[in-house]
């Protein structure tokens, strides 16, 4: 099973539109990490969220982590076409491992 | 500075045959990851070096599969017997140290198996 589930799958919304992906754990995160892929290329780090209750804004995203260090979201205001591709959440097992959701594809419509 | 890159960024190759895959992580970063990336799906952790060392390699899916990281810095990861399955782009990521939250990914590799 999927240790961190991302809903939507995939989001279609008008440009100038304001949007929220979410990424849900099963377990206490140690650290949560927005990641940006575009079809072709490598991802793009965003953000890392790492204390209950955080919150970080990037110029038009916002990502926040709950108090239970169990869910985040990804809030998108004010849309634009470059906002369009594939957003992940990562997270990091004990250990060395890192894990990713399994993605929400934006599409934004001029 | 140059970021991570990865060679070749498409192999075709047929059942059977063998692979190998280049990363060159960003100079100075100890830090090395591979993952698998299928079609639909968020990438899947491979292997972990931490210098020449591989750290952690549990996500490897078989004894097919090997990657190596001689003098710390590139790496190459090797896949023997190639199977239709094996079809994925590979990525690189590299970070300044163990604890170092940022990943930079290479743009990745698309092997596809005939």
């Amino acid at each position: 099973s999927q240790e961190l589930e991302q809903s939507p799958q995939s989001l279609i919304v008008q440009e100038g539109k304001n949007l929220t992906i979410n990424c849900t754990s099963s377990k206490t995160l140690y650290g949560l990490y927005w990641y940006k892929q575009k079809y072709g290329e490598g991802l793009i780090f965003l953000m890392m969220l790492q204390k209950g209750g955080e919150e970080k804004s990037h110029e038009k995203i916002t990502a926040k982590l709950d108090e239970k260090k169990q869910q985040s979201s990804l809030h998108i205001t004010a849309s634009q076409p470059s906002h369009a591709g594939i957003y992940l959440c990562g997270a990091a097992r004990t250990g060395n491992q890192f894990y990713f959701g399994t993605g929400t594809s934006l599409t934004v419509i001029p | 500075g140059a970021g991570v890159s990865q060679t070749p960024s498409n192999k075709v190759t047929e059942k059977g045959k063998y692979v190998e895959l280049r990363c060159d992580p960003i100079s100075g970063h100890t830090a090395l990851y591979w993952y698998r990336q299928s079609l639909g799906q968020g990438p899947e952790f491979l292997i972990y070096f931490q210098g020449t060392g591989a750290a952690d390699d549990s996500g490897l899916p078989n004894d097919r599969f090997f990657a190596v990281r001689p003098e710390g810095s590139v790496s190459t990861l090797k896949i023997q017997r190639t199977e239709r399955g094996d079809s994925a782009v590979y990525l690189c990521a590299s970070s300044q140290d163990r604890e170092s939250s940022e990943q930079y990914f290479g743009p990745g590799t698309r092997l596809t198996v005939t």
